[in-house]
């Protein structure tokens, strides 16, 4: 598709489980961001990928988030033990370069995560 | 560090009226930039504008037009005549850029319901 997609939309999951988030950017965009909104609130940063490296992953709230890009284009943010307090909408973004000199990102749908 | 403020959480306002949602920026570089996104009941955010602090013009878009003060570190958001499909959530957000762009932080939003 010509828009940022994501997987799955929704997702509910048990305390504890682990998970994967995944996203597919626009073809030929060499920026992906996550952000996590929670009811209420704005996006809040959490890791950008500049090609297949992180190259800001301070947003992440503890060690039980890792994401990944291994080829430079999907992406997988995963989540071990996950608690309640996980639960939000993971957005995905992409852009073609770093987002304040292109401009503007792309935002997937977001998938939303329900830890019970 | 950076942060945007919305003050106002929800605005109410009939079709054709007018209406401003204010955006009020912190942040130490002199290079920055601005956005506005939209997010409608779909939740994916759309891109409506993105400034830079060196432009401190007013822009329009069709009914949309923003007023940029670096004097009060403001970057306000007026629809004009607005309609019913203007319905969403509006965030306001930030890129710092003096040692290279920073991954936009938003604001907390502020959700506008047009009523017909």
């Amino acid at each position: 598709g010509a828009g940022v997609s994501q997987t799955p939309s929704n997702k509910v999951t048990e305390k504890g489980k682990y998970v994967e988030l995944r996203c597919d950017p626009i073809s030929g965009h060499t920026a992906l961001y996550w952000y996590r909104q929670s009811l209420g609130q704005g996006p809040e940063f959490l890791i950008y990928f500049q090609g297949t490296g992180a190259a800001d992953d301070s947003g992440l709230p503890n060690d039980r988030f890792f994401a990944v890009r291994p080829e430079g284009s999907v992406s997988t943010l995963k989540i071990q033990r996950t608690e309640r307090g996980d639960s939000a909408v993971y957005l995905c973004a992409s852009s073609q370069r770093l987002a304040g000199v292109s401009g503007e990102l792309f935002f997937g749908e977001g998938s939303r995560l329900t830890v019970l | 560090a950076q942060k945007v403020t919305q003050a106002q959480t929800e605005i109410s306002v009939v079709e054709k009226e007018d209406v401003t949602l204010d955006c009020v920026y912190e942040t130490r570089d002199t290079t920055y930039y601005l956005f506005w996104y939209k997010q409608p009941p779909s939740g994916e955010l759309v891109f409506l504008i993105r400034r830079n602090s060196f432009d401190e013009q007013n822009e329009i878009s069709g009914r949309y037009s923003w007023n940029f003060q670096k004097s009060t570190s403001s970057f306000n958001f007026t629809i004009t005549a607005s309609q019913v499909v203007d319905s969403a959530v509006y965030f306001c957000a930030l890129s710092e850029a003096d040692s290279g762009n920073t991954p936009l932080v938003f604001g907390k939003g502020t959700r506008l319901s047009v009523i017909a």
